[in-house]
């Protein structure tokens, strides 16, 4: 099946600094690239929507300008936590969706990034 | 969650048992999908029905769709210990975008 790398798994910052993530998507084309964010024992909470080559797409309440996605290939989208502070310390996780037809449906998953902002 | 909820959020079962776990969502959807979701991990895609649908099975997985209750099952059969996870529903939406039901952890006992 289709993989996402995420890198890296996690990651410990001191609060101010910034946090870059990386999800790539190996063997497929990726349109679309999602990135969640999830509490402990919680839900996956959508971000933002990031689709090649255009801006990313933002949820309410989410602010763009701490949380920066760029979606420069078909295959790499960036999420780019700025400033960081303790409040930040989650769990993210990216998702894309494959272009071909048949599995476009359904999304993978990359293996999370922990970051923990002391 | 953004999208629903799941009941039960926890569950305990013996082996060889079925786990049942049910997803209410809030919004019109082109399908939903179920994930499972090992601790600290990404999710896993496991089984996807489309609104015009009711039932779908794959393996040990059954799922129900009842669009007029916006609701949905996955039922497990014959439970194992490696299905202990956390599950999750996911819903499209007409704009393309995938949110997530509050889950539901299965704990299997061998």
């Amino acid at each position: 099946g289709a993989v996402v790398s995420q890198h890296p798994s996690w990651v410990i910052c001191k609060s101010g600094t910034s946090v870059k993530i990386e999800c790539r998507s190996l063997d497929f084309q990726a349109t679309t690239m999602f990135w969640y964010r999830q509490f402990p024992k919680q839900s996956l909470m959508l971000m933002a929507t990031s689709n090649e080559g255009s801006k990313a797409t933002y949820e309410q309440g989410v602010e763009k300008d701490k949380f920066l996605i760029n979606h420069a290939s078909l295959t790499l989208s960036t999420l780019t936590v700025t400033s960081a502070h303790p409040e930040d310390s989650s769990f993210y996780i990216c998702s894309a969706r494959d272009r071909t037809i048949a599995t476009n449906e359904k999304l993978f998953f990359g293996s999370g990034t922990q970051l923990s902002v002391l | 969650s953004q999208q629903g909820e799941e009941d039960p959020q926890a569950l305990s079962i013996q082996e060889g048992e079925n786990a049942t776990m049910n997803c209410s969502y809030k919004t019109s959807i082109n399908n939903l999908q179920w994930y499972r979701q090992n601790s600290g991990r990404g999710l896993v895609h496991l089984i996807l029905i489309r609104s015009n649908e009711r039932e779908k099975h794959s393996g040990r997985l059954r799922v129900t769709l009842d669009t007029s209750k916006k609701s949905s099952s996955l039922l497990i059969t014959a439970s194992r210990a490696a299905d202990t996870a956390s599950y999750f529903c996911a819903t499209e939406d007409n704009f393309n975008k995938f949110y997530f039901g509050s889950g539901t952890k299965l704990n299997v006992k061998p």
